[in-house]
């Protein structure tokens, strides 16, 4: 089966201006995940979408950040302004919730797109 | 809320000893634990997780964990380094119920030693 496609691989931008990714997930993945991932550290979840509602948005900067899901497949996440503190590489990961005894949900990931702040 | 550790940041082996990569976690409710590997320019993979069905849990590649309860801990290990298991570990844990948290740890980066 397909991965889940991320784009672009690679944005260089510079401080202030607007950027935007894409993800879509695993056909018949109802959650999707964004994470952000610093050089040197784990990723962080930004946001987490059940079909198109929002999960988790916790940790997301929403100041500047906005993320949407609208028919519950794709995704993009939006920066607006970026500044030099958002250069990372931001990923996508999908999952299928499999709800037995032991709730198991296994999240697979994209490559990841590779932000540069300039 | 919970956390996880990755006690170790590098840790370096000869090829063909074993691997161990340390993680300790915390939880208010009984958690989900996974390992992810993520190698150089691709994307984060599926090592193992455990789920509550069994303590010892095998994954891909050889490597598997142990979930002990009583010290908090889902420790990596492989009996057998093999060079392509250069890259960097990451330990998750999640807890299903009241505060629902995917937290990653800051990763442990292995080496291997020919």
């Amino acid at each position: 089966e397909a991965g889940v496609a991320q784009s672009p691989r690679y944005k260089i931008i510079e401080k202030r201006q607007s950027v935007a990714f894409w993800c879509n997930p695993i056909s018949g993945h109802a959650t999707l995940y964004w994470y952000q991932q610093i050089l040197g550290q784990g990723p962080k979840l930004l946001i987490q979408f059940q079909n198109n509602g929002v999960v988790d948005d916790s940790q997301l900067p929403k100041d500047r950040f906005s993320a949407e899901r609208l028919k519950g497949v794709d995704s993009t996440l939006k920066i607006q302004p970026a500044k030099l503190e958002d250069s990372a590489v931001y990923l996508c990961a999908s999952s299928t919730r499999d709800v037995g005894l032991a709730i198991t949900d296994t999240q697979y990931f994209g490559p990841g797109t590779r932000l540069t702040v300039l | 809320a919970q956390s996880v550790t990755q006690l170790d940041s590098h840790v370096s082996v000869s090829e063909g000893t074993p691997v161990l990569l340390r993680c300790n976690y915390s939880s208010s409710y009984s958690p989900s634990l996974f390992w992810y590997v993520q190698h150089p320019n691709k994307g984060l993979q599926l090592l193992l997780k455990y789920t509550s069905a069994a303590t010892l849990v095998k994954g891909i590649n050889g490597f598997e964990a142990e979930f002990k309860k009583s010290e908090t801990s889902f420790h990596l290990t492989k009996p057998s380094a093999h060079m392509s298991d250069a890259a960097e570990y990451f330990c998750v844990v999640r807890a299903w119920g009241g505060d629902d948290k995917i937290i990653f740890g800051k990763g442990t980066r292995l080496h291997i030693l020919p």
